[in-house]
């Protein structure tokens, strides 16, 4: 079946500029997850809802980034005025219990 | 605050050799679990393993196998017979505060498996 699906796949913006990062999860998983992934690290969580109810945002970054998920499905992360340190892959993951299935991530790169 | 360290950032072998990936850890959690994924080039996270700490048996599936030894902090991570298609980086990983959802990683480890 279709697993998590994230668009666009590469995005390069100027510095400065809004951003908008889709995340498709999978068909009927509650919980849905983002993490940004610098060159040569790990992962590092951002976010994660339950259905549309944001439950934690303690790893976000800063007050330009927002994430949201208004009908419990697909879920957006936006970053606005974006700074070059936000280049990364954002990677998002959802599941219906325990670990997460991910999908291949946005490659964001700011110029 | 919970820390995994994996201390090999690139390991090279030559396809048929066995490897193992070294993963240590640090929680005050008295129960948690331990996390393996695979990241190939593709760039997706592909989840291996989840571990109860509370089970510290080998585990085995097919050409995979992990050993936790909580008494070092340790949950290793073999290929037996390297393909490949093995080559990707992978992170091993520890939820923190509690959750099941909040996983911090370590950096990875790439391997390379050559033909």
């Amino acid at each position: 079946g279709a697993g998590v699906s994230q668009s666009p796949r590469y995005k390069v913006a100027k510095r400065g500029q809004d951003v908008a990062l889709r995340c498709d999860p999978i068909s009927g998983h509650v919980s849905l997850f983002w993490y940004q992934q610098a060159l040569g690290q790990g992962p590092e969580f951002l976010t994660y809802f339950q259905n549309e109810a944001q439950l934690d945002k303690s790893g976000l970054p800063s007050d330009r980034f927002f994430a949201e998920r208004p009908e419990g499905s697909v879920s957006t992360l936006k970053i606005q005025r974006t700074q070059q340190e936000d280049s990364a892959v954002y990677l998002c993951a959802s599941s219906l219990e325990g670990e997460g299935d991910f999908g291949p991530g946005t490659r964001l790169t700011v110029t | 605050a919970q820390k995994v360290t994996q201390a090999q950032t690139e390991i090279s072998v030559v396809e048929k050799e066995d490897v193992t990936l070294d993963c240590v850890y640090e929680t005050r959690d008295t129960t948690y679990y331990l996390f393996w994924y695979k990241q190939p080039p593709s760039g997706e996270l592909v989840f291996l393993i989840r571990r109860n700490s509370f089970d510290e048996q080998n585990e085995i599936s097919g050409r995979y196998s992990w050993n936790f030894q909580k008494s070092t902090s340790s949950f290793n991570f073999t290929i037996t017979a390297s393909q490949v298609v093995d080559s990707a980086v992978y992170f091993c990983a520890l939820p923190s505060g509690g959750s099941n959802y909040k996983l911090t990683f370590g950096k990875g480890t790439l391997l390379t498996v050559n033909p």
